[in-house]
């Protein structure tokens, strides 16, 4: 089967660092995405993870370790605009079923003054 | 600009009415995808295609139907089988199925 877990809600403050977990136990693992989704609105690609380590790319670094089923994506400097939720999910397999990304149910951050 | 392009935002249904949800790209992308997305839940598959004329269900594929006769469209229809077919529906693509996903804005779809 497939589980993704991530907190449901965060709150944090404008200029601050946020971090938000994501922990799977999937059939397999062939990558790790993140996308923003701001409400009512379509996701956006923000990183994308298929060897351990840290990826980071300006305010946004996205790190994955596959021996521990674990990912988190770290915000620096935290703005207003910050304010959405952020899906996790990942790609299970390398062949047809490569298709079917798995995704949590997301983490609603809210970016306070 | 190129992009995906999902028609209409909001849609009503009445019962035992099927409806079907507008899905266009122009980023010549090979696969193509439905999305169903419920409050608290994740997104969930649909349906899906690698290919022109060619779609694969998805996890939650019962009650609806889709075709793909062109490289550029991917319309949904819900029919009358799906029982509850309140949700915000994403149609999104991409080059392969290792490279990220482009969405649409997302058609919101509710029961008169």
């Amino acid at each position: 089967g497939q589980n993704i877990d991530q907190p449901t809600e965060m709150t944090a403050t404008e200029g601050a660092i946020v971090q938000i977990n994501c922990t799977y136990q999937t059939s397999g693992f062939n990558g790790l995405f993140w996308y923003q989704q701001h409400a009512g609105e379509a996701p956006t690609f923000l990183s994308y993870n298929v060897l351990d380590g840290l990826e980071e790319k300006g305010r946004f670094s996205s790190f994955l370790s596959r021996s521990k089923g674990y990912s988190y994506l770290l915000l620096k400097e935290l703005q207003m605009k910050d304010s959405a939720s952020y899906l996790c999910a990942v790609r299970p397999t390398s062949g047809a079923g490569s298709y079917q990304l798995t995704f949590g149910k997301g983490t609603k951050l809210s970016v306070i003054p | 600009d190129g992009g995906i392009t999902q028609s209409p935002k909001y849609l009503f249904r009445k019962e035992g009415q099927n409806v079907t949800l507008s899905c266009e790209q122009n980023l010549n992308h090979d696969a193509m995808y439905w999305y169903r997305q419920d409050p608290g839940q994740g997104l969930r598959l649909i349906y899906y295609s690698q290919i022109v004329n060619d779609f694969q269900k998805g996890d939650i594929a019962e009650g609806y139907s889709v075709s793909r006769e062109k490289k550029e469209s991917f319309p949904l229809t819900v029919t009358s089988a799906q029982k509850n077919p309140t949700a915000f529906y994403l149609c999104a693509s991409s080059t392969s199925p290792r490279e990220k996903l482009f969405f649409g804005s997302g058609t919101q779809l509710s029961v008169l």
